[in-house]
């Protein structure tokens, strides 16, 4: 069990909207940390997709958004399309570990 | 552009070290922390630890002290993973990433497959 926890798997059909959940507690998310998400299609190395919980890095279209609040963290998708068909990584710090970590992954599957 | 490229597949039997590279372009490389990932087979994404690319300081995460050693050689804007005393369980794709801490981990290598197996 993760210290933050996502769901396993989430689908959708195409267009619709996702949201990806990211729950962690007060030594991390709670506490104010940063959270980012990452994108990994299958075979390929993670790709930044927002960090500072809202952020989205140039290039990543505005169909992705980021939230926060209390000890969880949210990553929506609208617009879904079958591209968007990955694995998901939430990541942030804690500071009973006093390290960074990842939230266990969610697969993504658009049906 | 901005980039990191690590070194080629690696096949090694148990016991033995293996030295995995990432060579950082396009940027200043003691500007910003590497940071190592490592993904199991069809597993998720685990927090090695970090070195500061400025000190050569490094820090690994609980599961990752003893047998791993993060290293430099900022002549070569180059980060080293090392593992020795390979277990079967070290079978992974290993991953470097430039920290910007509030920005994320920005930059990734493409990543590196060690194999574990006699």
């Amino acid at each position: 069990q993760s210290v933050l926890t996502q769901p396993p798997s989430v689908s959708g059909a195409p267009g619709q909207r996702v949201t990806i959940s990211c729950t962690g507690s007060s030594s991390n998310i709670g506490a104010g940390y940063d959270v980012h998400w990452y994108q990994q299609l299958p075979g390929t190395a993670p790709k930044l997709l927002i960090y500072g919980d809202s952020n989205r890095p140039s290039g990543v279209p505005d169909r992705f958004s980021g939230s926060k609040s209390g000890t969880s963290a949210s990553l929506a998708i609208t617009g879904l399309q079958a591209e968007d068909e990955a694995d998901y990584y939430c990541q942030s710090y804690d500071s009973t570990l006093s390290d960074r970590l990842f939230g266990g992954g969610t697969k993504l599957t658009v049906l | 552009q901005v980039q990191l490229v690590q070194s080629g597949s690696e096949l090694k039997n148990p016991g033995a070290s293996v030295k995995v590279s990432c060579k950082a372009s396009g940027y200043t490389f003691s500007t910003y922390a590497m940071i190592w990932v490592r993904q199991a087979p069809g597993q998720g994404l685990e927090w090695m630890g970090w070195i500061n690319t400025n000190t050569g300081n490094p820090t690994y995460a609980q599961d990752f002290t003893g047998r791993f050693v993060f290293s430099l050689d900022t002549s070569l804007s180059t980060t080293f993973l090392q593992i020795s005393s390979l277990k079967a369980e070290d079978t992974a794709v290993y991953y470097c990433a430039r920290n910007r801490g509030h920005y994320g981990l920005d930059v990734w290598g493409q990543g590196t497959t060690v194999t574990v197996s006699s």
